[in-house]
Protein backbone atom coordinates (compact mmCIF):
# COMPACT_ATOMS: atom_id res chain seq x y z
CA UNK A 1 0.00 0.00 0.00
CA UNK A 2 1.64 3.21 -0.99
CA UNK A 3 2.58 5.44 2.06
CA UNK A 4 3.88 8.86 2.69
CA UNK A 5 7.59 8.81 4.01
CA UNK A 6 9.76 11.58 6.14
CA UNK A 7 13.40 11.82 6.83
CA UNK A 8 14.93 11.84 8.69
CA UNK A 9 12.61 10.38 11.73
CA UNK A 10 15.09 12.29 14.57
CA UNK A 11 17.14 15.46 13.70
CA UNK A 12 18.87 17.50 16.75
CA UNK A 13 19.71 20.70 15.83
CA UNK A 14 21.06 24.10 18.00
CA UNK A 15 19.36 27.11 18.36
CA UNK A 16 19.70 29.29 15.32
CA UNK A 17 20.42 26.93 12.70
CA UNK A 18 18.55 25.50 9.71
CA UNK A 19 16.96 22.21 9.38
CA UNK A 20 15.77 21.20 6.42
CA UNK A 21 12.67 18.21 6.75
CA UNK A 22 12.29 15.91 4.28
CA UNK A 23 8.82 13.91 2.57
CA UNK A 24 8.34 11.66 -0.01
CA UNK A 25 4.10 12.01 -0.95
CA UNK A 26 2.28 9.42 -2.08
CA UNK A 27 3.09 9.61 -5.79
CA UNK A 28 -0.41 10.03 -7.86
CA UNK A 29 -1.24 12.74 -4.85
CA UNK A 30 -1.58 16.32 -5.74
CA UNK A 31 -1.88 18.31 -2.71
CA UNK A 32 0.93 17.93 -0.01
CA UNK A 33 1.01 19.77 3.57
CA UNK A 34 2.68 20.23 6.50
CA UNK A 35 1.60 19.92 10.30
CA UNK A 36 3.01 20.05 13.53
CA UNK A 37 2.76 18.14 17.03
CA UNK A 38 4.28 19.95 19.99
CA UNK A 39 4.19 17.27 23.23
CA UNK A 40 1.08 16.48 24.28
CA UNK A 41 -0.71 19.12 22.19
CA UNK A 42 -2.83 18.78 19.41
CA UNK A 43 -1.82 18.82 15.76
CA UNK A 44 -1.56 21.92 14.28
CA UNK A 45 -1.39 22.66 10.22
CA UNK A 46 1.20 24.98 8.99
CA UNK A 47 0.76 25.17 4.84
CA UNK A 48 -0.89 23.15 2.19
CA UNK A 49 0.89 23.17 -1.22
CA UNK A 50 -0.32 22.52 -4.40
CA UNK A 51 1.01 22.86 -8.31
CA UNK A 52 4.24 23.95 -6.63
CA UNK A 53 2.86 26.73 -4.44
CA UNK A 54 1.47 27.23 -0.97
CA UNK A 55 -2.01 27.72 -1.00
CA UNK A 56 -2.72 27.94 2.44
CA UNK A 57 -0.78 28.83 5.42
CA UNK A 58 -1.21 29.23 9.17
CA UNK A 59 -0.08 32.25 11.19
CA UNK A 60 2.74 30.00 12.72
CA UNK A 61 4.37 29.25 8.98
CA UNK A 62 6.17 32.82 8.92
CA UNK A 63 8.84 33.89 7.28
CA UNK A 64 11.16 31.31 8.92
CA UNK A 65 9.67 28.85 7.11
CA UNK A 66 9.64 27.67 3.32
CA UNK A 67 8.30 24.46 1.49
CA UNK A 68 9.76 23.79 -1.75
CA UNK A 69 8.87 20.48 -4.00
CA UNK A 70 12.34 20.34 -5.54
CA UNK A 71 12.00 17.64 -8.29
CA UNK A 72 9.00 15.31 -8.91
CA UNK A 73 9.12 13.15 -5.76
CA UNK A 74 10.28 15.12 -3.00
CA UNK A 75 8.52 17.82 -0.65
CA UNK A 76 11.03 19.55 1.90
CA UNK A 77 10.41 21.58 5.09
CA UNK A 78 12.45 24.56 5.83
CA UNK A 79 13.31 26.18 9.16
CA UNK A 80 15.67 29.43 9.00
CA UNK A 81 16.71 30.29 12.15
CA UNK A 82 15.34 26.96 14.71
CA UNK A 83 14.26 28.19 18.06
CA UNK A 84 13.56 26.52 21.04
CA UNK A 85 9.70 26.70 20.67
CA UNK A 86 10.36 24.83 17.33
CA UNK A 87 11.05 21.32 18.74
CA UNK A 88 7.90 19.32 18.14
CA UNK A 89 7.02 16.75 15.52
CA UNK A 90 6.42 17.41 11.93
CA UNK A 91 4.16 15.39 10.21
CA UNK A 92 3.91 15.11 6.34
CA UNK A 93 0.38 14.67 4.50
CA UNK A 94 -0.61 13.86 0.85
CA UNK A 95 -4.06 14.13 -0.55
CA UNK A 96 -5.19 12.77 -3.80
CA UNK A 97 -7.77 15.94 -4.61
CA UNK A 98 -8.75 18.78 -2.02
CA UNK A 99 -12.06 17.85 -2.07
CA UNK A 100 -14.10 18.26 1.37
CA UNK A 101 -14.25 14.07 1.30
CA UNK A 102 -10.59 13.79 0.31
CA UNK A 103 -8.65 12.18 2.96
CA UNK A 104 -5.51 13.20 3.57
CA UNK A 105 -2.48 10.76 4.94
CA UNK A 106 -0.08 11.42 7.21
CA UNK A 107 3.57 10.11 7.09
CA UNK A 108 5.18 8.72 9.89
CA UNK A 109 7.07 12.58 11.26
CA UNK A 110 10.27 13.74 12.02
CA UNK A 111 11.00 14.45 15.53
CA UNK A 112 12.52 17.86 15.78
CA UNK A 113 14.67 18.97 18.76
CA UNK A 114 15.99 22.12 19.24
CA UNK A 115 18.93 22.68 21.45
CA UNK B 1 -12.07 30.48 20.41
CA UNK B 2 -11.55 26.90 20.64
CA UNK B 3 -12.71 25.46 17.13
CA UNK B 4 -12.54 21.52 18.15
CA UNK B 5 -13.03 20.43 21.44
CA UNK B 6 -12.87 16.79 22.25
CA UNK B 7 -12.57 15.92 26.48
CA UNK B 8 -8.90 14.82 26.67
CA UNK B 9 -10.04 11.71 28.62
CA UNK B 10 -8.94 8.84 29.49
CA UNK B 11 -11.60 6.72 28.30
CA UNK B 12 -11.34 3.41 30.29
CA UNK B 13 -13.72 1.22 28.87
CA UNK B 14 -13.63 -2.76 29.43
CA UNK B 15 -12.43 -5.55 26.64
CA UNK B 16 -15.88 -6.19 24.69
CA UNK B 17 -17.67 -3.03 25.55
CA UNK B 18 -18.39 0.14 23.28
CA UNK B 19 -16.84 3.64 23.49
CA UNK B 20 -17.62 6.20 22.50
CA UNK B 21 -15.82 9.34 21.58
CA UNK B 22 -17.63 12.80 21.23
CA UNK B 23 -16.34 15.64 19.26
CA UNK B 24 -17.91 19.51 18.82
CA UNK B 25 -16.75 22.02 16.74
CA UNK B 26 -18.03 25.76 16.34
CA UNK B 27 -17.46 26.44 12.92
CA UNK B 28 -20.96 26.20 11.14
CA UNK B 29 -19.12 26.23 7.94
CA UNK B 30 -17.25 23.07 8.34
CA UNK B 31 -17.96 20.68 6.13
CA UNK B 32 -16.48 17.55 6.43
CA UNK B 33 -15.70 15.12 9.45
CA UNK B 34 -12.17 12.92 10.23
CA UNK B 35 -11.54 10.22 12.75
CA UNK B 36 -7.92 9.39 13.40
CA UNK B 37 -6.20 7.07 15.60
CA UNK B 38 -2.87 7.95 17.12
CA UNK B 39 -0.45 5.16 19.38
CA UNK B 40 2.03 7.26 21.20
CA UNK B 41 5.28 8.63 19.44
CA UNK B 42 2.88 7.66 15.96
CA UNK B 43 1.23 9.86 13.64
CA UNK B 44 -2.30 10.42 13.06
CA UNK B 45 -3.83 7.48 10.64
CA UNK B 46 -7.04 7.67 9.32
CA UNK B 47 -10.43 5.60 10.70
CA UNK B 48 -13.10 7.29 8.97
CA UNK B 49 -14.59 10.16 7.74
CA UNK B 50 -18.22 11.66 7.44
CA UNK B 51 -20.04 14.52 5.67
CA UNK B 52 -23.97 13.54 5.78
CA UNK B 53 -26.06 13.59 8.58
CA UNK B 54 -26.82 10.41 10.28
CA UNK B 55 -24.32 7.13 10.77
CA UNK B 56 -21.84 5.78 9.25
CA UNK B 57 -20.62 2.31 9.39
CA UNK B 58 -17.24 0.44 8.72
CA UNK B 59 -16.32 -2.47 10.20
CA UNK B 60 -16.14 -2.00 14.26
CA UNK B 61 -16.88 1.71 13.70
CA UNK B 62 -19.78 4.05 13.34
CA UNK B 63 -19.34 7.74 12.70
CA UNK B 64 -22.18 10.07 13.67
CA UNK B 65 -23.19 13.24 12.73
CA UNK B 66 -25.24 15.94 13.61
CA UNK B 67 -24.55 19.24 11.70
CA UNK B 68 -27.25 21.02 13.57
CA UNK B 69 -26.02 20.15 17.28
CA UNK B 70 -22.71 20.70 15.73
CA UNK B 71 -21.58 17.25 17.23
CA UNK B 72 -19.71 14.63 16.07
CA UNK B 73 -18.82 10.69 17.50
CA UNK B 74 -17.35 7.89 16.95
CA UNK B 75 -18.31 4.37 18.25
CA UNK B 76 -16.07 1.28 18.65
CA UNK B 77 -17.94 -1.80 18.94
CA UNK B 78 -16.61 -4.97 20.48
CA UNK B 79 -13.31 -2.75 22.09
CA UNK B 80 -10.26 -4.55 22.13
CA UNK B 81 -6.94 -3.41 23.74
CA UNK B 82 -4.88 -2.76 20.51
CA UNK B 83 -7.86 0.14 20.44
CA UNK B 84 -5.97 1.63 23.18
CA UNK B 85 -4.89 4.78 21.58
CA UNK B 86 -5.46 8.72 21.23
CA UNK B 87 -8.57 9.11 18.43
CA UNK B 88 -8.45 12.58 17.16
CA UNK B 89 -11.45 14.50 15.63
CA UNK B 90 -10.26 16.62 12.87
CA UNK B 91 -12.25 19.36 10.74
CA UNK B 92 -12.68 20.70 7.41
CA UNK B 93 -14.01 23.49 6.47
CA UNK B 94 -16.09 24.49 3.35
CA UNK B 95 -14.88 26.43 0.52
CA UNK B 96 -11.69 24.97 -0.83
CA UNK B 97 -9.75 25.15 2.85
CA UNK B 98 -7.33 22.01 2.93
CA UNK B 99 -6.19 22.21 6.18
CA UNK B 100 -7.38 20.10 9.07
CA UNK B 101 -8.55 21.64 12.40
CA UNK B 102 -7.63 18.91 14.95
CA UNK B 103 -9.03 18.64 18.71
CA UNK B 104 -6.94 17.63 21.31
CA UNK B 105 -7.79 14.26 21.44
CA UNK B 106 -9.20 11.46 23.41
CA UNK B 107 -7.36 8.89 25.07
CA UNK B 108 -8.99 5.56 25.18
CA UNK B 109 -7.83 2.37 26.94
CA UNK B 110 -9.22 -0.69 26.73
CA UNK B 111 -8.46 -3.04 29.92
CA UNK B 112 -8.40 -6.87 29.47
Amino acid sequence: EPEVTQTPSHQVTQMGQEVILRCVPISNHLYFYWYRQILGQKVEFLVSFYNNEISEKSEIFDDQFSVERPDGSNFTLKIRSTKLEDSAMYFCASSEDSYDTDTQYFGPGTRLTVL
Amino acid sequence: QKEVEQNSGPLSVPEGAIASLNCTYSDRGSQSFFWYRQYSGKSPELIMFIYSNGDKEDGRFTAQLNKASQYVSLLIRDSQPSDSATYLCAVKMKGGFQKLVFGTGTRLLVSP
